[in-house]
């Protein structure tokens, strides 16, 4: 299985700070990755897919980018509804595998 | 629009086992796989399971594979998953959630765009 890993595991940030996460996937995988966002007691949102194509209606401070097994998630312009846990999925290959997560907090 | 609606949250002893159910709306029910995904308390995210509604076709995490099934009833655009031989350590929300396939660079995959509300699961004597 293709084990994820994700860095850092919580982030507390301002409101308009740029917040950086970072995920890393133990093989290649082809840039087949996805980012997730989770509210308490909801259903993970899928944000980006394809590691740096965003879904639709997901706003454009959202961002994705790729360097071989590394890929990261920028928030540019952190607002208070962006606040959750943020996961990402290996789409390469199954069993599909997530990440253990990332914390943005408010500071 | 879209949906896909789960049963409602279930209590069961160790051991015994549930069904749980999700609804699909607003699509042609064969055309996207149904997959299940469970989250335990605090914790992040795993696969399970998926199934092809269109054929029945599944496939399972190793894991579960022999403890979890995963059916389909096409006449009601519903997708079932069981489990048995329900632990403790079975308490989750399960979630049921469906593909988005896209290609790039020549490769075609998916990523869960529309995911249930989620049934929680509690396992305890």
């Amino acid at each position: 299985d293709i084990q994820m890993t994700q860095s850092p595991s919580s982030v507390s940030a301002s409101v308009g700070d740029r917040v950086t996460i970072t995920c890393r996937a133990s093989q290649d995988i082809r840039n087949l990755l996805a980012w997730y966002q989770q509210k308490p007691g909801k259903a993970p949102k899928l944000m980006i897919h394809a590691a740096s194509r965003l879904q639709s209606g997901v706003p454009l401070r959202f961002s994705g980018s790729a360097s071989g097994t590394d890929f990261t998630l920028t928030i540019s312009d952190l607002q208070p509804e962006d606040l959750g846990i943020y996961y990402c999925q290996q789409a390469d290959s199954f069993p599909r595998t997530f990440g253990p997560g990332t914390k943005v907090e408010l500071k | 629009q879209v949906q896909l609606v789960q049963s409602g949250a279930e209590m069961k002893k160790p051991g015994a086992s549930v069904r749980v159910s999700c609804k699909t709306s607003g699509y042609d029910f064969d055309s996207y796989y149904i997959h299940w995904v469970r989250q335990d308390p605090g914790q992040g995210l795993e696969w399970m399971a998926k199934i092809d509604p269109s054929g029945g076709g599944t496939d399972y995490a190793q894991r579960f594979q022999g403890r979890i099934t995963v059916t389909r009833d096409t006449s009601t655009s519903t997708v079932y998953m069981e489990v048995r031989n329900l632990r403790s350590d079975d308490t989750a929300v399960y979630y049921c959630a469906r593909p988005w396939g896209y290609c790039t660079g020549g490769v075609c995959s998916d990523a869960f765009d529309v995911w249930g509300q989620g049934t929680l699961l509690t396992v305890s004597s």
